[in-house]
């Protein structure tokens, strides 16, 4: 199960709260992803960042935000915007060589009451 | 943008038997197509992918196969046993060159293997 990471693996916040959920990878791949799983809804792309210091709104971008100083990390804060944002939220990275897989961390599991 | 859809949501199959799920997508320039399998409460892990210069491949029990025209793919899991039971995905995305493209999933298909 090494390679990318997430955490914390559970969360609970209160409405209204900011809250940042970590990804950190050690693959050394240049791409990271942040997707939102709803039950019955696949998977959707929040943001995602190519490279170091660039990333781009994926499908549902808004009362999300990312940074990416790091090739090895790329933290995902969802702030008091996002309207409905209980979820189960994953990483992935992907960028070896030859290869256009995604590796998936275990996600962290948000919810807000 | 690119769509995918997939069937069926769910299926279930007698252990032995075949699975059959399908995804079409919409964007014609579409180049590669992973499925993903995904346990309850775990990630998702590739099984299998293709790539549009190759209408099928295969990998032990399972298969996948691309048909550009029509613009659908299929996961093929033959001789299914308990273990295959999780939740599938199939995905799309385009790639330049070295560039890492983003996926577009389906909804899923949630397979149950009765033994």
């Amino acid at each position: 199960d090494g390679g990318i990471t997430q955490s914390p693996k559970y969360l609970f916040r209160k409405e209204g709260q900011n809250v940042t959920l970590s990804c950190e990878q050690n693959l050394n791949h240049d791409a990271m992803y942040w997707y939102r799983q709803d039950p019955g809804q696949g998977l959707r792309l929040i943001y995602y960042s190519q490279i170091v210091n660039d990333f781009q709104k994926g499908d549902i971008a808004e009362g999300y935000s990312v940074s990416r100083e790091k090739k090895e990390s790329f933290p995902l804060t969802v702030t008091s915007a996002q309207k409905n944002p209980t979820a189960f939220y994953l990483c992935a990275s992907s960028g070896a060589s030859g290869s256009y897989e995604q590796y998936f961390g275990p996600g962290t599991r948000l919810t807000v009451t | 943008g690119e769509n995918v859809e997939q069937h069926p949501s769910t299926l279930s199959v007698q252990e032995g038997d075949s699975a059959v799920i399908k995804c079409t997508y919409s964007d014609s320039a579409s180049n590669y197509f992973p499925w993903y399998k995904q346990e309850l409460g775990k990630r998702p892990q590739l099984i299998i992918d293709i790539r549009s210069n190759v209408g099928e491949k295969k990998d032990q029990r399972i298969a996948v196969t691309l048909n550009k025209t029509a613009k659908h793919f299929s996961l093929h899991i033959t001789e299914t046993q308990p273990e295959d039971s999780a939740v599938y995905f199939c995905a799309a995305s385009i790639h330049y060159g070295g560039s890492q493209g983003n996926l577009i999933f389906g909804k899923g298909t949630k397979l149950s293997v009765k033994p």
